[in-house]
């Protein structure tokens, strides 16, 4: 099984900062199967990244992905208020299908 | 506008088994892997499975002996049995459609709280 260790758990930052999260695999993702998801309280997550680096269909440019092997990074250019949430990376390059613990971006 | 309804029973007793079914409304139903989803209060999400139109299945190792997945093509229905249950799997249960070869889930139920307690 691949296990994913998301850090850092919590990110605290204003609206207009950078954020920086980073999903690294304890075995190799087959062909970039890595994927981003941001869920908000109450709510289903949120595609934002599939192939480590594709943005979903309707996902603002501020997002982006990379990475590949083991060590992923989604980043957020400039927060948005909207942005703070709690984001989960996901693989499907080898079952079972896993997901990472999620890093909460909160605001300081 | 494809949509994911899901419903069963949301309180259970230790020892029961947890029964869901997710109907998927418009789009195709053989395209994709339809899949269950949990996600405990206040933690993370945990992949239970999935199922495809012809009934091929893959199970969590962790939650293997105790889960069966089921479809009914001609209602275009998935279903979620989980035997023996105790207070560990309290969660929230999602539907979810699975797109086949990029594997990512693009699709949501609104999910169930299923409390197990005495």
């Amino acid at each position: 099984e691949i296990v994913l260790t998301q850090s850092p758990g919590t990110l605290s930052l204003s609206p207009g900062e950078r954020a920086t999260l980073s999903c690294r695999a304890s075995q190799s993702v087959r062909s970039s199967y890595l994927v981003w998801y941001q869920q908000k309280p109450g709510q289903a997550p949120r595609l934002l990244i599939y192939g480590a680096s594709s943005r979903a269909t309707g996902i603002p440019d501020r997002f982006s992905g990379s990475g590949s092997g083991t060590d992923f990074t989604l980043t957020i250019s400039r927060l948005e208020p909207e942005d703070f949430a709690v984001y989960y990376c996901q693989q499907y390059g080898s079952s079972p299908l896993t997901f990472g613990g999620g890093t909460k971006v909160e605001i300081k | 506008q494809v949509q994911l309804q899901q419903w069963g029973a949301g309180l259970l007793k230790p020892s029961e088994t947890l029964s869901l079914t997710c109907a998927v409304y418009g789009g195709s139903f053989s395209a994709y892997y339809w899949t269950w989803i949990r996600q405990p209060p206040g933690k993370g999400l945990e992949w239970i499975g999935e199922i495809n139109h012809s009934g091929s299945t893959n199970y969590n190792p962790s939650l293997k002996s105790r889960v069966t997945i089921s479809v009914d093509t001609s209602k275009n229905q998935f279903s979620l049995k989980l035997s023996s249950v105790t207070a560990a799997d309290t969660a929230v249960y999602s539907c979810a459609r699975l797109l086949t070869g990029d594997w990512y889930f693009d699709l949501w139920g609104r999910g169930t709280l299923v409390t197990v307690s005495s």
